[in-house]
């Protein structure tokens, strides 16, 4: 399985700041995949990420908000844009597709101050 | 749109029990099912995956069930140990590759 190392673990940040979180795999893979978990709840896809293309954004979420980069097969970042306290969230990179197990990273743990 | 509901939120057994963690998704056109723990602050961990094909998959102490046309699927953990309390997930996997999240059931097994 694969094994994905997300930077950094955990931020607190001051509104209207930007972070970028890191997250790199092991083995290439086609799609990389973001996720948010807001706190006490499930998880919500933000976004998937191909290498050589934009990424698709689900609804709700916009490439201004949440930019990615995807500049190989191994690795991406996900911006987090002028944070406001409702960005607080875990923050999660995940790799899988189709009949395959879907394999996730430890998480970003981000506070808005 | 998929909607994935776990029934119950939270579950508070004595160790030694064993125990069933319930899932119901509503649209039974799905390629597979997983389950997933969660320990606090932390990222998913997977458990089991059920291809819309089978039945059933067993690992140690762990089996997850799979009735795709009822849209129901179950994880029984046999003899609960303390190492086991975590929040579990199931996700169901629709077109797109996108998967479909439960809220979640939070086990505490009491030593």
């Amino acid at each position: 399985s694969a094994v994905i190392s997300q930077k950094p673990s955990r931020d607190i940040c001051q509104r209207g700041t930007s972070l970028t979180i890191q997250c790199q795999v092991d083995s290439q893979v086609t799609m990389m995949f973001w996720y948010r978990q807001q706190p006490g709840q499930s998880l919500t896809l933000i976004a998937t990420a191909n290498q050589g293309s934009e990424a698709t954004y689900e609804s709700g979420f916009v490439i201004d908000k949440f930019p990615i980069s995807r500049p190989n097969l191994t690795f991406s970042t996900l911006t987090v844009s002028n944070m406001s306290p409702e960005d607080s969230s875990i923050y999660l990179c995940s790799v899988g597709h189709s009949n395959q197990p879907q394999h996730f990273g430890d998480g970003t743990r981000l506070s808005i101050l | 749109k998929q909607e994935v509901t776990q029934i119950p939120a939270a579950l508070s057994v004595p160790e030694g029990e064993n125990l069933v963690l319930n899932c119901s998704f509503t649209d039974s056109a799905i390629y597979n099912l997983q389950w997933f723990r969660q320990d606090p602050g932390k990222g998913l961990t997977s458990l089991l995956l059920i291809q819309s094909s089978q039945r059933e998959q067993t690992s140690g102490r762990l089996n997850a069930s799979l009735d795709k046309s009822s849209g129901r699927s179950t994880l029984y953990i046999a003899a609960s140990q303390p190492g086991d309390s975590a929040t579990y997930l199931c996700a169901v996997r629709g077109g797109a590759n996108n998967l479909f999240f439960g809220t979640g059931t939070r086990l505490t097994v009491i030593p």
